[in-house]
């Protein structure tokens, strides 16, 4: 049962141009969506969110899309740079719902972005 | 900056022993996760815990599982009688008292393997 889906397992992008990274989602009851950009050895580093009431956040080169009607959600990261190289997951999270905020992601899309 | 920490980092252990998995939480913060991601898969959400109780658990939270704070700074995951398919990355992670929006902080992860 995949509420999130990141259906692109990896992307490869040229430095200096723009990035996409895209996620799906099922569950209607998610308010508060997430990314977080993943190193190997290291754990999940929170990186950009919106809330359902936004349509975009922006912060410095990300930048994340919400389109509720579609259930769809993106990253983009202008413009890309090699230490951007990382595994991107996507989270969602029922914020008014009772939840103490527990995290539902999906299986990531590894980035490189190469020189 | 303030940071999640995880003992140990790697856990070998035989199939039907009992381990315990180590975190200390951001010293301020009251929400604390775990979280595991099996290899190749997503990371999925297990517990939340609140005010020394469980705030909520997933289906994968059985009673084989257990957490506890023990004193002001330790957080524990324990696992009765591991199995094969509890051979993971575990992922702690803990948040301020503000809203359940507030960023999730998470630990480096402990690789369990089980023999």
């Amino acid at each position: 049962d995949q509420q999130v889906k990141q259906n692109s397992p990896s992307l490869s992008v040229q430095e200096g141009r723009i990035s996409i990274l895209n996620c799906d989602y099922t569950n209607s009851m998610f308010d508060y969506f997430l990314w977080y950009k993943k190193y190997p050895a290291e754990g999940p580093t929170f990186l950009i969110s919106i809330s359902s009431i936004k349509d975009k956040n922006e912060d410095g080169r990300f930048t994340v899309f919400l389109n509720k009607s579609a259930k769809h959600l993106s990253l983009h990261i202008v413009p890309s740079q090699p230490g951007d190289s990382a595994v991107y997951f996507c989270a969602a999270s029922e914020a008014h719902g009772g939840s103490q905020g527990n995290l539902i992601f999906g299986k990531g899309t590894k980035l490189s972005v190469k020189p | 900056e303030p940071e999640v920490t995880q003992t140990p980092s790697h856990q070998v252990t035989q199939m039907g022993q009992e381990v315990i998995l180590r975190c200390v939480p951001i010293s301020n913060h009251l929400y604390f996760y775990w979280y595991r991601q099996i290899l190749g898969q997503k990371v999925e959400f297990l517990v939340s815990f609140y005010n020394n109780e469980i705030s909520e658990k997933s289906e994968i939270f059985d009673d084989q599982f257990s957490v506890e704070r023990p004193d002001g700074s330790n957080f524990t995951l324990k696992i009765r009688s591991t199995k094969l398919e509890d051979s993971a990355m575990y992922f702690c992670a803990s948040r301020d008292r503000g809203h359940v929006t507030d960023t999730q902080y998470f630990g480096p992860g402990t690789r369990l393997t089980v023999l």
